[in-house]
């Protein structure tokens, strides 16, 4: 079974502290993704990874930076965090593919509160 | 532009009621169609991978479907264990590795 977990279920920090969101998988995979879900706004993507040392922005990247060192690790990094980021944050995983796509395996999710 | 809408919005079904979920779809050179679970504050769980048009996959009481436009999610005599919100996704040869995700149709099935 594709095993993706999540450093944290639930989160409450303070504005203009620095958050680290830890995301760890055991199956080998090339890809990670890091999604932000809110009610009404449906999953968005924040960053991505081909592979190691590797990060594309998403469709949300301001506001957040991401390391990936190793290739199981992912990690979402809010430099300064501010009331709107409080969310739902998703990992997920995938193995790579060039003309087929391949499915996304989630973490169970990080509930974040930023007071 | 790629894009995936879901209807209905909200499902309501009795124990036993079998219906259908729709999602329906615009993406230049489909790579894949996925149907995902999500249960309240958890985060979505793989169903099933659809490629191409006339592809049918089954898991239990769900049956997922694909044609040119649309996808179904058909659910067969459901249980209230089968309550969560379906969410479809698609992923096309212009947004590189990346998957849209459609809103999602939130189902209760009730005793």
């Amino acid at each position: 079974d594709v095993k993706v977990t999540q450093s944290s279920r639930y989160l409450v920090k303070r504005t203009g502290e620095k958050v680290f969101l830890e995301c760890v998988q055991d199956m080998d995979h090339e890809n990670m993704f890091w999604y932000r879900q809110d009610p009404g706004l449906g999953l968005r993507l924040i960053y991505f990874s081909y592979d190691v040392k590797m990060k594309e922005k998403g469709d949300i990247p301001e506001g957040y930076s991401v390391s990936r060192e190793k290739k199981e690790r992912f990690s979402l990094i809010l430099e300064s965090a501010s009331t709107n980021q409080t969310s739902m944050y998703l990992c997920a995983s995938r193995i790579a593919g060039s003309q087929r796509g391949y499915e996304q395996y989630f973490g169970p999710g990080t509930r974040l509160t930023v007071t | 532009e790629d894009q995936v809408t879901q209807s209905p919005e909200a499902l309501r079904l009795q124990e036993g009621e079998s219906s259908s979920l729709n999602c329906s779809y615009t993406v230049s050179g489909l790579r894949g169609l996925f149907w995902y679970r999500q249960d309240p504050g958890k985060g979505p769980e793989f169903l099933f991978t659809l490629y191409s048009a006339g592809e049918e996959k089954e898991k239990e009481r769900l049956k997922a479907t694909l044609t040119k436009k649309e996808s179904f999610l058909h659910i067969t005599a459901p249980k209230p264990e089968d309550s969560a919100t379906y969410l479809c996704a698609v992923q096309g040869g212009n947004y590189g590795q990346n998957f849209v995700f459609g809103p999602g149709t939130r189902l209760s099935v009730l005793p």
